[in-house]
């Protein structure tokens, strides 16, 4: 079956600019949530998703937000972007219980 | 603030030795312990969702135990072989009314295997 699939996978933005990155989940998992990691760093949640209504947010400036579409799919969106925005934006899929099913990632580079 | 520590940081072993990690999380107000498995360039994969004080899981040389009273889970890997190497992330999700939508991830431990 398909994984959970992000694009794109590498990205190069300039400071102030903004991006928006996507996730498709594993078909039927309703729940996406988003994960930040840079070096030195462990994996920070960013938010969670779950039928197009946000459960949960993570200690992240406004600048980062989301959304979840109808058929699961979610974006994320990061405005005004910073040096330190630079990161691996994981996306997961779950069902609500059990495991999470993370995508390969999205490598953002600010510059 | 609630924190999920892991030790050590980074291991080096030779092909054909057992290892283990451990994972430290609070003890109050558990619901479940998750182990994933994240090579360089993939995805984070599910190892194991443990939920039951006592709990042993296993799949195939790798098997993890569980202590919710103390607050801590042991990743085990029996004879390492090259393919183990990885960084091994324990996870402790927040649990909302019975809904968890928050993963609280320890910052890892590198294993590397030398053949």
């Amino acid at each position: 079956k398909a994984g959970v699939t992000q694009t794109p996978r590498y990205l190069i933005k300039t400071r102030g600019q903004q991006v928006t990155l996507s996730c498709s989940p594993i078909s039927g998992h309703r729940s996406v949530s988003w994960y930040q990691q840079t070096p030195g760093q462990g994996l920070q949640f960013l938010f969670e998703y779950f039928s197009e209504t946000q459960r949960n947010k993570g200690n992240f400036p406004g600048r980062f937000s989301g959304r979840q579409f109808s058929n699961s799919r979610s974006e994320m969106n990061v405005s005004t972007l910073e040096l330190g925005d630079s990161a691996l934006y994981l996306c997961a899929s779950s069902r609500g219980t059990g495991g999470y099913t993370f995508g390969s990632g999205t490598r953002l580079t600010v510059v | 603030i609630l924190n999920v520590e892991q030790s050590p940081q980074s291991l080096h072993v030779q092909e054909g030795d057992s290892t283990n990690f451990t994972c430290s999380f609070p003890s109050s107000n558990f619901y479940a312990l998750h182990w994933y498995r994240w090579e360089t360039a993939k995805s984070p994969e599910a190892l194991f969702v443990m939920t039951l004080n006592g709990d042993e899981k296993k799949k195939g040389r790798i098997s993890a135990t569980l202590n919710t009273k103390e607050g801590y889970s042991y990743l085990y890997i029996k004879g390492s072989q090259p393919e183990d190497s990885a960084t091994y992330l324990c996870a402790f999700p927040m649990n909302y009314g019975g809904a968890t939508n928050k993963l609280i991830f320890g910052t890892g431990t590198l294993l590397a295997v030398q053949p």
